[in-house]
């Protein structure tokens, strides 16, 4: 069964300044793909950034980043120029591409909590 | 476009009694999917319904149920509640089966006594 793990259950930066959460995860699936999902106090999850597991460039969105590393199963979320509104929790997940046999839903990690210090 | 709608925001229920929770997918997704959330076994994946038929099923008692409306509708039911269900309950649609860009909505927090 493939696992996500966030090891950093809390982060704090300046704002402004830049920031990067860390994910690893496993899977013995050749196609998927990752996400960094936000939770903001208002509980509602909203996507962050999304990367195809069969396309080498990182995605980028924005002050969003990502360095996704498929050998080495790593896909860590750089934040550039912090903001105040960024401030929430982070989520990284996982999901099988599609095989014709359905999908197993989204597995995420634990989540990282990110304080933004004014 | 309105989104994920999902009611009712909050619900308190007691142990043993049942409880179901409303989702409304985006206009023109027909993908439905579950995900309970608590602070120690994090975000899981309860279920999701396609075409009225449940596709795919998390590792969840059969307490756990859930049925799609020909409108795409989605609700989930849990039976003879425990204080274990106590959670955030997010819904999330998508296009169809296979697309992996989910939009959650805000989620129906159940508090069990």
């Amino acid at each position: 069964a493939q696992t996500v793990t966030q090891s950093q259950p809390e982060m704090s930066v300046q704002e402004a300044e830049t920031v990067t959460l860390s994910c690893t995860y496993d899977t013995s699936e050749s196609d998927y793909y990752l996400f960094w999902y936000k939770q903001p106090p208002s509980r509602q999850m909203i996507l962050v950034i999304r990367q195809e597991a069969y396309k080498q460039q990182n995605a980028t969105e924005n002050r969003f980043s990502v360095n996704f590393q498929k050998a080495a199963k790593s896909f860590s979320l750089k934040i550039s120029d912090s903001q105040l509104g960024d401030a929430a929790m982070y989520f990284c997940a996982y999901i099988a591409a599609y095989s014709g046999g359905g999908a197993d839903g989204l597995t995420f990690g634990k989540g990282t909590h990110l304080i933004i210090q004014p | 476009k309105a989104g994920v709608t999902q009611t009712p925001r909050y619900l308190i229920k007691t142990r043993g009694q049942q409880v179901t929770l409303s989702c409304s997918p985006i206009s023109g997704h027909r993908s439905v999917s579950w995900y309970q959330q608590t602070p120690g076994q994090g975000l899981q994946f309860l279920f999701e319904y396609f075409s009225e038929t449940q596709r795919n099923k998390g590792n969840f008692p059969g307490r756990f149920s859930g049925r799609q409306f020909s409108n795409s509708r989605s609700e989930m039911n849990v039976s003879t509640l425990e204080l274990g269900d106590s959670a955030l309950y997010l819904c999330a649609s998508s296009v169809g089966v296979g697309d992996e860009k989910l939009f959650f909505g805000s989620g129906t927090q159940l508090s069990v006594l």
